[in-house]
């Protein structure tokens, strides 16, 4: 099945220790996105990719980086992660730059900080 | 520019009906509906893209109202299944960015 799967489910790091979150789809969509959910709260939009085109969010710390090798996999980096990084990191994939087909989510990646 | 929804709760019985409403400040082009079960990824159910359109999704449907920028989501019959936090997403006109409502936590109990 066509999808889009993220690596780790779980990530522990140490307070500003940089850590790498993956993604990878199979559905050969041209957008790719970030999300940070917390607890009880809607999904943020960090950036997205529309292929090679990268589009910052313009409340997105600096802290967060982004990378897309390939039309196939996207990274999200954090520096130096703080305790108020902890959160769900969702990528997401959307065939057209404004999703109208809808977007297809990975089962995330849970960020703790310790 | 966050849409909001209403309710922000609601507890229903097995084969109740619910009906969550999204409402936009901004002009919309498009009102998407996604459901997340706790610890999971937000699941797509449908999106709208005309005024008056009105979709459905086995029991789940939807209307969206472009004059009032409002869309609602429409549940019959509600099973057990259906519980998770529901989210309405907009796609505004101007500029075509896209916001995810507040939510609206949906519990269907036995």
């Amino acid at each position: 099945d066509a999808m889009v799967i993220q690596n780790p489910r779980y990530q522990v790091t140490q307070f500003g220790k940089p850590v790498t979150l993956s993604c990878s789809q199979t559905l050969n969509h041209n957008v790719m996105y970030w999300y940070q959910q917390k607890s009880s709260q809607a999904p943020k939009l960090l950036f997205h990719y529309y292929d090679k085109d990268f589009n910052n969010e313009a409340d997105t710390p600096d802290n967060f980086q982004s990378r897309r090798p390939n039309t196939s996999f996207c990274f999200l980096d954090i520096r130096s992660p703080g305790l108020g990084d902890a959160a769900m990191y969702l990528c997401a994939t959307s065939r057209d730059r404004f999703g109208r087909g809808g977007y297809t989510f990975g089962s995330g990646t849970r960020l703790t900080v310790v | 520019q966050q849409p909001v929804q209403s309710p922000q709760a609601v507890i229903l019985r097995e084969g109740e009906d619910a009906v969550i409403n999204c409402s936009s400040s901004k002009a919309l082009y498009s009102v998407h509906w996604y459901r997340q079960k706790h610890g999971e990824a937000p699941v797509f159910l449908m999106i709208l893209l005309k005024g008056g359109e009105q979709k459905g999704h086995e029991k789940i449907s939807a209307s969206f109202n472009e004059k009032k920028q409002q869309s609602s989501l429409y549940l019959t019959a509600s099973q057990l299944s259906y519980s998770g936090t529901y989210f309405c997403g907009t796609e505004i006109r101007t500029g075509n960015q896209f916001y995810f409502g507040t939510g609206t936590s949906l519990t269907v109990i036995p």
